[in-house]
């Protein structure tokens, strides 16, 4: 247990509908992390938000869309989806972006299927 | 933009050996990290090491960001070792990024 809760756990979905990954850290960290992980490509990280503002945006297509509400808790919303686009999805947490706070503590992942 | 290899893709120990895994990157970096997933694929961040060696425990790693690659330690290997290390590199050169490197699969034999 890390403190990070990833919800749902396995998700399976049409290219057509719309669903959202959560992500909670109960940790009292700033800085919030989406990461994926596909089968044959390597750990991609794909945003990073830091006191609920985005830093890093890795060239991640408009069909996910990450919402940050609050420092304990991301959201990505999926929408239009490719098959290619299952992956593992994990979310993360660090205290800070600084030398020395940015160790990041991982969920479990979402494992999303898309049909 | 950044490129990361790590070496080598896989690798076998005998329980209690030693090992060292390497991570070359191509640009200069702000920030470079080792992480290991366990075969259960629980992500771990093991060191955030731009430059410098730091030591936890069993493992260590070492930076040289001038010569780009940096070297993870594992020594008097245990079953629990086993999984896939990453490293992963920072620049912010043509925007900031973070890349992956493949990984290496660790198996430790008991």
């Amino acid at each position: 247990e890390t403190g990070v809760t990833q919800t749902p756990r396995h998700l399976v979905m049409g290219m057509t509908n719309k669903k959202s990954l959560k992500c909670e850290q109960h940790l009292g960290h700033n800085a919030m992390y989406w990461y994926k992980q596909s089968a044959k490509k390597p750990l991609e990280l794909m945003f990073v938000y830091n006191f609920k503002e985005q830093t890093e945006n890795n060239s991640v297509p408009s069909r996910f869309s990450p919402e940050c509400p609050n420092s304990s808790h991301l959201f990505l919303h999926l929408h239009t989806l490719q098959p290619e686009d299952s992956a593992l999805y994990l979310c993360a947490s660090s205290q800070d972006l600084g030398p020395g706070t940015d160790t990041q503590y991982f969920g479990p992942g979402t494992r999303l299927t898309v049909l | 933009g950044i490129q990361v290899e790590q070496s080598p893709p896989d690798l076998i120990l005998q329980e209690g050996a030693n090992s060292t895994l390497r991570c070359n990157f191509s640009d200069s970096v702000n920030n470079l990290q080792w992480f290991h997933q366990n075969p259960w694929g629980q992500l771990i961040n093991l060191f955030y090491i731009p430059s410098g060696t730091k030591q936890n425990g069993r493992l260590s790693a070492t930076t040289v960001a001038t010569e780009r690659y940096s070297l993870l330690y594992i020594s008097s290997s245990q079953t629990t070792d086993s999984g896939v290390y990453f490293c992963a590199a920072a620049s912010d050169t043509g925007g900031f990024k973070t890349i992956f490197g493949a990984g290496t699969r660790l198996f430790v034999k008991a």
